[in-house]
């Protein structure tokens, strides 16, 4: 039980360039979430998903797409990487909203140059 | 419109001190309240959370928090601190069914 994983780990960009994270959960969880963390920010929702197929907005959602095409990935994509999108990239799962726990994956290192 | 504010971006105990992290928030609707930790490059990981049983939360690793209605606050405590302790703490504030909003953090250093 792997719980929530997030590939990769860190990654350097060019601005412009683009990427794709990738979040998967092994728990059955309905609920998926990106983070962006920075220092002093605390953690910002970027999109998020109630279940296989559906996302939604969150509160930093601009520069950002997402896809939820299997229950178990989450997606998140940079089509034009800005220096403002250097950050740690968390992933979470939650078997559902308001009082389930989110469970976190290890984060994404991301520097945008 | 939820928010969470986190009085004190860093706090210092000595090792064996009391820790007190302070949390406060507003929700128009009785909230869901949790707190969460984070370790030197890890992922956030759930202490404890309240979700309308007893005001009192016990957690893991010796924490606990207080729901105090009329204050608005849900602060964290831990009698003992213990150099393992050093972390960053968040604070977090829910509605049914909706997203979660977390405060922007409280790193704690213990001092030997």
């Amino acid at each position: 039980n792997a719980g929530v994983t997030q590939t990769p780990k860190f990654r350097v960009l060019k601005t412009g360039q683009s990427m794709t994270l990738l979040c998967a959960q092994d728990m059955n969880h309905e609920y998926m979430y990106w983070y962006r963390q920075d220092p002093g920010m605390g953690l910002r929702l970027i999109h998020y998903s109630v279940g296989e197929g559906t996302t939604a907005k969150g509160e930093v959602p601009d520069g950002y797409n997402v896809s939820r095409l299997k229950k178990q990935n989450f997606l998140l994509g940079l089509e034009s990487a800005a220096p403002s999108q250097t950050s740690v990239y968390f992933c979470a799962s939650s078997p559902g909203g308001g009082a389930g726990t989110q469970y976190f994956g290890p984060g994404t290192r991301l520097l945008v140059l | 419109a939820q928010s969470v504010t986190q009085l004190g971006s860093h706090v210092s105990v000595s090792e064996g001190a009391l820790v007190l992290l302070r949390c406060n928030y507003s929700s128009s609707v009785p909230p869901y309240l949790f707190w969460y930790v984070q370790y030197p490059n890890q992922g956030l990981q759930l202490l404890l959370k309240y979700t309308s049983a007893a005001t009192l939360v016990k957690g893991i690793n010796g924490f606990e928090a207080e729901f105090k209605k009329s204050e608005t606050s849900f602060h964290l405590t831990k009698p003992s601190a213990h150099m393992s302790d050093a972390a960053e703490y968040f604070c977090a504030v829910s509605k049914r069914d909706d997203k979660i909003i977390f405060g922007k953090g409280t790193r704690l250093h213990i001092l030997p």
